[in-house]
C-alpha cells in the first residue's frame, strides 16, 4: 500500500523551529518528487513547497510566504521527506500535508499524507 | 501568480442531482488543472488530474473537462460520499495555486 505519514507537528513558540518528516511506504521515494501544502483551521489549501527528484536535479520551489523561513529536504535512501519551518509566526498554524507528486505528463499530488498539524502561539 | 477563481463558493444539492463547479485561471493554463475532493478531517483526494483524466479508482460519476482559463467539474448523479469540498488547483507553473474551494452540501 502507498503510504506517506507526516509526524514533527506541535506546539511552538513564535520564531522558534520544527522539523516536519514524511516517512512513505510502499514505493521508491526517489523515483518521484515530494511537495508540501498546508490548511489553516477553517481556510483552504496552500501549496508551501516543492522538490525535485534527483533525476530532475533535486532543485527546490518555495511560497513566497515561507521563502526564506522553510526548508525541504530529502533523504531518499531512508525513504523519508523534511521540511524545516524556522522563524514560525502564529499565520503558520496549520495541518501540514505531504504528498507524492506525479510530473509526466501533467503535475498532480496523487497521494497525500493525512497530515500533521502545527500551531504557533505564545 | 496564477489566481483560481471557483464557482459557486457552495451549492445545496440532493442525492441523484447532477453537480457542476467551475473554476477559471487568471492566465492560460493548458490542461495543468487537478480537481480535489476534501472531506472535513480529511487529507485532499485526487479525483481528476489533466483537466479530464480520471483518476483510478475514482467513480466514473465524476468528470472534468475545460482548457486554457475555463474548467468544470461535474457529477453527474451526487452520492451521499459526494458531500464534501472540492478544490481546483493549477500545476502549469509556481506558485501552485488554488481555487477557493466549493463546499457541495444538503
Amino acid at each position: 500500500d502507498v503510504q506517506l505519514v507526516e509526524s514533527g507537528g506541535g506546539l511552538a513558540q513564535p520564531g522558534r523551529s520544527l522539523r516536519l518528516s514524511c516517512t512513505v511506504s510502499g514505493f521508491t521515494l526517489g523515483d518521484y518528487a515530494m511537495s508540501w501544502f498546508r490548511q489553516a483551521p477553517g481556510e483552504g489549501l496552500e501549496w508551501v513547497s516543492f522538490v525535485r527528484s534527483k533525476a530532475y536535479g533535486g532543485t527546490t520551489e518555495y511560497a513566497a510566504s515561507v521563502k526564506g523561513r522553510f526548508t525541504i529536504s530529502r533523504d531518499d535512501s531512508k525513504s523519508i521527506g523534511y521540511l524545516q519551518v524556522s522563524s514560525l509566526k502564529t499565520e503558520d498554524t496549520a495541518v501540514y500535508y505531504c504528498t507524492r507528486v506525479v510530473v509526466l505528463p501533467y503535475y498532480y499530488m496523487d497521494v497525500w499524507g493525512k497530515g500533521t498539524t502545527v500551531t504557533v502561539s505564545s | 501568480d496564477i489566481q483560481m477563481t471557483q464557482s459557486p463558493s457552495s451549492v445545496s444539492a440532493s442525492v441523484g442531482d447532477r453537480v457542476t463547479i467551475t473554476c477559471r485561471a487568471s492566465q492560460d493554463v493548458s490542461t495543468f488543472l487537478t480537481w480535489y475532493q476534501q472531506k472535513p478531517g480529511k487529507a485532499p483526494k485526487l479525483l481528476i488530474y489533466g483537466a479530464s483524466s480520471l483518476q483510478s479508482g475514482v467513480p466514473s460519476r465524476f468528470s472534468g473537462s475545460g482548457s486554457g482559463t475555463d474548467f468544470t467539474l461535474t457529477i453527474s448523479s451526487l452520492q451521499p460520499e459526494d458531500f464534501a469540498t472540492y478544490y481546483c488547483q493549477q500545476a502549469n507553473r509556481f506558485p501552485l495555486t488554488f481555487g477557493g474551494g466549493t463546499k457541495v452540501e444538503i
